[in-house]
């Protein structure tokens, strides 16, 4: 079942300017990751926050997490047209290996050059 | 090599056919899984094996039927589908024995059913 809800479900920037986009989930989680996927093919593993942290960053990307308000949101700065694609916010409840994750609705991020 | 194989990346097939999807990867990964994903939602997840055994069913129709025959490999069986099935299909794997679950996933089999 799906937990994770983005917001917004679109978004069209352009090239330069920020994006954020945002993520809530209903229980409680061990991890929360961001996923892109180009074009309905794979995901690629953005980004990974755990329970107890709060914010984290990997180059041009900052996640924050609000474990009180069961949330996420994921900030790209200085956006490019490759990072034009759909994100994914993804938990998994037990931890560890071997635990299938509940993705969100997606946002569908296009990059105006 | 940190790349999950499958194949096919399209497979057209009638609902009385009996295909294969396959998914490889060399990463000693000792958890697999399979997510199915229709257009324009999210991945959802299907079934996930640890140390080759299924671990996780999501209640998946009987007319898909995965199958782990060592740890670098994952097939799903498909037959009698139905053309709701039609779907992009996706592999995944991980390690297990960490306290995060980064999954690595694969490029995805577009299947159609007739």
């Amino acid at each position: 079942s799906q937990q994770g809800e983005e917001d917004p479900q679109a978004l069209s920037i352009q090239e330069g300017e920020n994006a954020t986009m945002n993520c809530s989930y209903k229980t409680s989680i061990n991890n929360l990751q961001w996923y892109r996927q180009n074009s309905g093919r794979g995901l690629v593993h953005l980004i990974l926050i755990r329970s107890n942290e709060r914010e984290k960053h990997s180059g041009r990307l900052r996640v924050t997490l609000d474990t009180s308000k069961k949330s996420s949101s994921l900030l790209i700065t200085a956006s490019r047209a490759a990072d034009t694609a759909s994100y994914f916010c993804a938990t998994d409840a037990r931890g560890g290996g071997a635990d299938g994750l509940t993705f969100g609705k997606g946002t569908h991020l296009i990059i105006q050059p | 090599d940190t790349e999950v194989t499958q194949t096919p990346k399209h497979l057209v097939m009638g609902m009385t056919n009996k295909k294969s999807l396959k998914c490889e990867q060399h990463m000693g990964h000792r958890a697999m899984y399979w997510y199915k994903q229709k257009a324009k939602k999210p991945p959802e997840l299907m079934f996930v094996y640890s140390y080759e055994k299924l671990s996780i069913n999501e209640s998946v129709p009987s007319r898909f039927s995965p199958e782990c025959p060592n740890s670098s490999l994952l097939n799903l069986h498909l037959h009698a589908l139905q053309p709701e099935d039609s779907a992009l299909y996706l592999c995944a794997s991980s390690q297990i024995l960490v306290t995060y679950n980064e999954q690595f996933f694969g490029p995805g089999t577009r299947l159609t059913v007739l």
